[in-house]
C-alpha cells in the first residue's frame, strides 16, 4: 500500500527564519495528488496546499511544495516563520486506485515558532 | 463553504458501554471518513463509506462499526468501550468524482476518554 514518511516529529524554529518540512512518499501507482494539511490547537485539519503535477511549485499563505516524483518527495517550506504558523502539519497522498478511501497521511509535524 | 459537524464534541465514557459518535455533512459528499488521531500515529483511517446504504473497513477497524443511514449522516459505534480507544476522532468527507481535488474535509472531531 502507500505509505508517507515526515522525519520530524518536531520543528523549533525562531520567528522571521525558514523552516522546512520534510514530506517522502511510496507508492506503486504513478498518478498521485499530494496534500499538506495544518491543523491549529483544537480546530480540525484544514488543506493548506495540493498538487498532482511533477516539478511545479505551489504556493499558499506563504508556504511552498513542489512535487518531486524523481524523488519522492513533497517537501513544505516558508522563508519566514510567524508565530501563527505553530500548529501541526500532516502531508498526505492519494493515488488513483485509492482515492475513494481517502488520503494517507504521515504521522505529523509539530511546528513551534518561537519569539 | 464544506461543513461537517460532529457531536458530541467531548464524551466520557465507563469500560464495556456503548458510544455512538455521529457526523453530519452538508457538502453532499459520496464518501465520509473515520479517522483517530493518536500522537505518534498521525491520522488512522477507521472505517469509511461511499454512499447512503455502505460501510468499509479502513486500516485500523478492529472494536468499531460504522453505519451510513443516508448521504448526510455517518456513525461510528464502539459497542464495548476500552481505554485503548480513548482518542480524538475525526470525521470527513470527500468527493469521489474529482481526483485531483480528492481533498478530504473534515469536522472539528470528538474527544472521547474511556474510564
Amino acid at each position: 500500500g502507500d505509505s508517507v514518511t515526515q522525519t520530524e516529529g518536531l520543528v523549533t524554529v525562531t520567528e522571521g527564519l525558514p523552516v522546512k518540512l520534510n514530506c517522502t512518499y511510496q507508492t506503486t501507482y504513478l498518478t498521485i495528488a499530494f496534500f499538506w494539511y495544518v491543523q491549529y490547537l483544537n480546530e480540525a485539519p484544514q488543506v493548506l496546499l495540493r498538487s498532482s503535477t511533477d516539478n511545479k511549485r505551489t504556493e499558499h499563505q506563504g508556504f511552498h511544495a513542489t512535487l518531486h516524483k524523481s524523488s519522492s518527495s513533497f517537501h513544505l517550506q516558508k522563508s519566514s516563520a510567524q508565530l501563527s504558523d505553530s500548529a501541526l502539519y500532516y502531508c498526505a497522498l492519494s493515488d488513483r486506485r485509492n482515492y475513494a478511501q481517502g488520503l494517507t497521511f504521515g504521522l505529523g509535524t509539530r511546528v513551534s515558532v518561537f519569539p | 463553504e464544506a461543513a461537517v459537524t460532529q457531536s458530541p464534541r467531548n464524551k466520557v465514557a465507563v469500560t464495556g458501554g456503548k458510544v455512538t459518535l455521529s457526523c453530519n455533512q452538508t457538502n453532499n459528499h459520496n464518501n465520509m471518513y473515520w479517522y483517530r488521531q493518536d500522537t505518534g500515529h498521525g491520522l488512522r483511517l477507521i472505517h469509511y463509506s461511499y454512499g447512503a446504504g455502505s460501510t468499509e473497513k479502513g486500516d485500523i477497524p478492529d472494536g468499531y462499526k460504522a453505519s451510513r443511514p443516508s448521504q448526510e449522516n455517518f456513525s461510528l459505534i464502539l459497542e464495548l468501550a476500552t481505554p485503548s480507544q480513548t482518542s480524538v476522532y475525526f470525521c470527513a468527507s470527500g468527493d469521489a468524482g474529482q481526483f485531483a481535488n480528492t481533498e478530504v474535509f473534515f469536522g472539528k472531531g470528538t474527544r472521547l476518554t474511556v474510564v
